[in-house]
Parts: structure tokens; C-alpha cells; sequence
């Protein structure tokens, strides 16, 4: 089966650190993505990671581990606008599965 | 520059009615897909299109939904007598070619409620 598994919700101050972990389980894998949501808005594209290691990014860095079937994404410097959902999702072939979401509050 | 656009954004039907929901891609991409995403989940995956070939419509859930692509740029996906459980956001992305990165661009959505 396919189950991608992440936080349903995290909270977080201004200026602070915070880590999302997804873990999936596919049938194949072809990359993973996060993306962020903003309310009512589309999914907009943050990172990708098809080798294990970290991919830093600005104040964005995600890290996966195949082998673990595990990532993380690692927001620094929180800002206000971060407020948002993120969204890990797993490519097989060229669909995308995702999981349902971690909606993140950032609070000042 | 010009990104995927969706329409209508907003659509209220009764149920028992038909709905078509439109894709504008972006200019040149190959790879057009459809996903469903209800209130508080993430996108499900829906069906899927190289150019104007359906190469996956695993997701549809069940014979009323139905998608084409006919000249390979705009998509249309239809729902034929709509039911309460398909009320959703109905979100389509575009890519280019395949390989590397190759990332999902989406569209705004269309948000549909079934009465």
C-alpha cells in the first residue's frame, strides 16, 4: 500500500526553528517534494531531494533519507507569512502522492 | 508570467447535475495533471496526461468523473451527476518534460460544492 505520514498541525514562534518529518511508504519513488499552502491558495513548490542527504535553500533545507523512507523539512528564522501548510508528497513515476498536510501556526 | 489558471474558481451544483471544470497549463508543458483535495487533506491524485494522451486515470473514482486533453494544451474534467461526496477543490498542475526536478506547477483550483 502507500501511506505517507506527517503532523497534522505544529506551532512555532516568530524567529524560531522548526522541523516537519514525513515518512512515506510507496511503491515506487521517483523523488520527494514539499510544497507550502497558504489557506485557499494552490500548492506552491519548496524543495526536492532524490538523493539522500540535505538541500538547503535559503531559510528552507529538507533532508531525505531512502533508505529510512524518511525527510524532514527544516524552516529557520520563522516569519509570520510561514503560516501555511506543508505539504510532503512522493512522486511514483510522474504522479504525486501526498500526505495529508502539516498545517503550521506561526505565533509572534 | 503566466501561470496555470482554473475556471470557474467557484462552482455550486445540485446534485444529479453536470459539472466541467477547465485547466489552462502553462505554455509548452507536456504533463498536465488532475488531483481531488478535500477540506483539511492533501491532494489525491486524479488522472494524468502526456500531451494529449491519458496515460493514468487510476484515481477517478468512479465512471462519472471523466478527462480530456484533446488538443494536448487545455483540459477538461467532467463530472457527470454530481453527488454531496464530491464536493472538493479540484486542483490541476502542469510540467514539462520528464526527468530531474521536473516540479508540479497548480493551478488556484476550483472549489466545487454539491448541494
Amino acid at each position: 500500500g502507500q501511506n505517507i505520514d506527517q503532523p497534522t498541525e505544529m506551532t512555532a514562534t516568530e524567529g524560531a526553528i522548526v522541523q516537519i518529518n514525513c515518512t512515506y511508504q510507496t511503491s515506487g519513488f521517483n523523488g520527494l517534494f514539499w510544497y507550502q499552502q497558504h489557506a485557499g491558495e494552490a500548492p506552491t513548490f519548496l524543495s526536492y531531494n532524490v538523493l539522500d542527504g540535505l538541500e538547503e535553500k535559503g531559510r528552507f533545507s529538507s533532508f531525505l533519507s531512502r533508505s529510512k523512507g524518511y525527510s524532514y523539512l527544516l524552516l529557520k528564522e520563522l516569519q509570520m507569512k510561514d503560516s501555511a501548510s506543508y505539504l510532503c508528497a512522493v512522486r511514483e513515476t510522474d504522479k504525486l502522492i501526498f500526505g495529508t498536510g502539516t498545517r503550521l501556526q506561526v505565533f509572534p | 508570467g503566466a501561470g496555470v489558471s482554473q475556471s470557474p474558481r467557484y462552482k455550486v451544483a445540485k446534485r444529479g447535475q453536470d459539472v466541467a471544470l477547465r485547466c489552462d497549463p502553462i505554455s509548452g508543458h507536456v504533463s498536465l495533471f488532475w488531483y481531488q483535495q478535500a477540506l483539511g487533506q492533501g491532494p489525491e491524485f486524479l488522472t494524468y496526461f502526456q500531451n494529449e494522451a491519458q496515460l493514468d486515470k487510476s484515481g477517478l473514482p468512479s465512471d462519472r468523473f471523466f478527462a480530456e486533453r484533446p488538443e494536448g494544451s487545455v483540459s477538461t474534467l467532467k463530472i457527470q451527476r454530481t453527488q454531496q461526496e464530491d464536493s472538493a477543490v479540484y486542483l490541476c498542475a502542469s510540467s514539462g518534460t520528464s526527468g530531474g526536478r521536473n516540479e508540479q506547477f497548480f493551478g488556484p483550483g476550483t472549489r466545487l460544492t454539491v448541494l
